[in-house]
């Protein structure tokens, strides 16, 4: 099955600062790659995500990449705010729905005013 | 829309007791899971399923049982509950049509 390996466990950055938090995945035929932000006494939501077919998507102050050769993918944050301080999670599937995603152990990042 | 909704937020139970929390969904997607939280551990699946009636195990599923009569409802049941199931529980669901998962707000649950 897959393996999701995420790193680090935890970030700490100042405010304004870049962020980057790297994956990598073992299933080659993985193609959707979800991430997700955890805030504190919430449950994880999508903030963005990026299929096998494309390198690089951005949203704003977010973007992540993807290398399917070497199997990893990572998320991009510039010009961190207090409010992005939250437990990150990347996830890996294959396509279809009936694959079940599985998901890295997260990173708490913490962003100091 | 409600989304995923999950009862109840937070729960004490003795070694032994059963419970079952609730998750239930508006969305109408096919596919519903639970995933327990642990300190460093991520997100741990221990259910899923993929329509109504239909139900599968998932990496922890020991100590859970599930049922799926209806597309809204995915009820996870305790039937002896052990310290070992002190977690926090989050149900989900999604649509193959775009893979995104849904989470529920979850069941902080603790085994004294």
């Amino acid at each position: 099955g897959e393996n999701v390996e995420q790193h680090p466990s935890t970030l700490s950055v100042q405010e304004g600062d870049s962020a980057v938090i790297k994956c990598t995945y073992s299933d080659s035929a993985s193609n959707y790659f979800p991430w997700y932000k955890q805030e504190l006494g919430k449950g994880p939501q999508l903030i963005i995500d990026i299929r096998s077919n494309v390198g690089e998507k951005k949203d704003q102050r977010i973007a992540v990449t993807l290398n399917k050769t070497a199997k990893h993918f990572s998320l991009h944050i510039t010009e961190t705010q207090p409010e992005d301080s939250a437990v990150y999670f990347c996830a890996a599937s294959r396509p279809g729905g009936s694959y079940i995603p599985t998901f890295g152990r997260g990173t708490s990042l913490i962003v100091h005013p | 829309n409600a989304g995923v909704t999950q009862t109840p937020k937070f729960q004490v139970l003795k070694t032994g007791q059963s419970m079952t929390l609730q998750c239930a969904q508006d969305m109408n997607h096919e596919y519903m899971s639970w995933y327990r939280q642990d300190p460093g551990m991520g997100l741990r699946l221990i259910h899923y399923s993929v329509g109504a009636g239909i139900t599968d195990q998932g990496e922890v599923p020991n100590g859970y049982n599930v049922s799926r009569s209806t597309t809204e409802d995915f009820p996870l049941r305790l039937l002896s509950a052990a310290p070992s199931q002190t977690s926090v529980y989050f149900c989900a669901t999604w649509t193959g049509f775009t893979d995104t998962q849904y989470f529920g707000p979850g069941t902080r649950l603790t085994v004294l």
